[in-house]
């Protein structure tokens, strides 16, 4: 089964919108972390959010912010004020604490789209 | 953040020779190096994990002779592609930690274009 799942492959935002990005995630472990990286066309992967399993708050940094319902096992993105900048690949991915490694499972990705 | 470099960031080479990549931690003593695949619009895929001083693991189905991985020292970790192939033709991103184990932070390469002709 896939460990992280995100269903949109392309999504269109209007600049200085909010955009939601989607990820389900799948996992026995009841410790994890969930990460949210950005990827430009020049191929670096840009960390830009982090949530813990158990953590209570929703993360948020800036712009970003992780909207974690872990009964639904989802953790997806929210980009406020969307910017033209905004443009790229965005990667889900998790780590699981009962591997006893860094390992990290991405998902599939999706392209976002910042329509000027 | 933590600061990775790769080299090259992009190579061609033709097919049947062999293509080096380096990755470096340059600010922070990296005891793990993972390295990754990503083909045009594709996940990342980990191919293997490297602990400094010790035998690269190896992700199912990948390799290990066609994917040779030396990490050397605790800032340089090397993936040299043998016999290369227009199939290996792809985007590799190496990261790195501090540390082994899920407590320590990855922090990833800029990545190597690789195109085989």
């Amino acid at each position: 089964a896939q460990k992280i799942t995100q269903t949109q492959p392309g999504m269109f935002v209007q600049e200085k919108e909010a955009v939601t990005l989607d990820c389900t995630y799948d996992t026995s472990d009841q410790s994890y972390g969930l990460f949210w990286y950005k990827q430009p066309s020049s191929g670096e992967m840009i960390f830009l959010i982090y949530q813990g399993s158990y953590d209570e708050q929703n993360a948020t940094e800036g712009r970003y912010s992780l909207n974690f319902q872990k009964a639904r096992k989802s953790a997806n993105l929210v980009i406020s004020a969307s910017q033209l900048g905004d443009s790229a690949m965005y990667f889900c991915a998790m780590r699981e604490r009962q591997t006893g490694a860094n390992n990290l499972f991405f998902g599939t990705g999706t392209r976002l789209t910042v329509i000027p | 953040g933590a600061v990775v470099s790769q080299h090259p960031s992009r190579v061609i080479c033709k097919s049947g020779t062999s293509v080096k990549i380096e990755c470096r931690s340059l600010d922070f003593q990296a005891t793990t190096m993972f390295w990754y695949r990503q083909f045009p619009k594709k996940s990342l895929m980990l191919m293997a994990t490297s602990n400094e001083g010790s035998k690269a693991t190896y992700e199912q189905g990948v390799e290990k002779d066609k994917f040779l991985i030396n990490h050397a020292s605790l800032t340089l970790s090397t993936l040299t592609v043998t016999s290369a192939h227009p199939e290996d033709s792809s985007f590799y991103i190496c990261s790195a930690a501090p540390g082994q184990g899920s407590a320590y932070e990855q922090y990833f390469g800029p990545g190597t274009r690789l195109t085989v002709t």
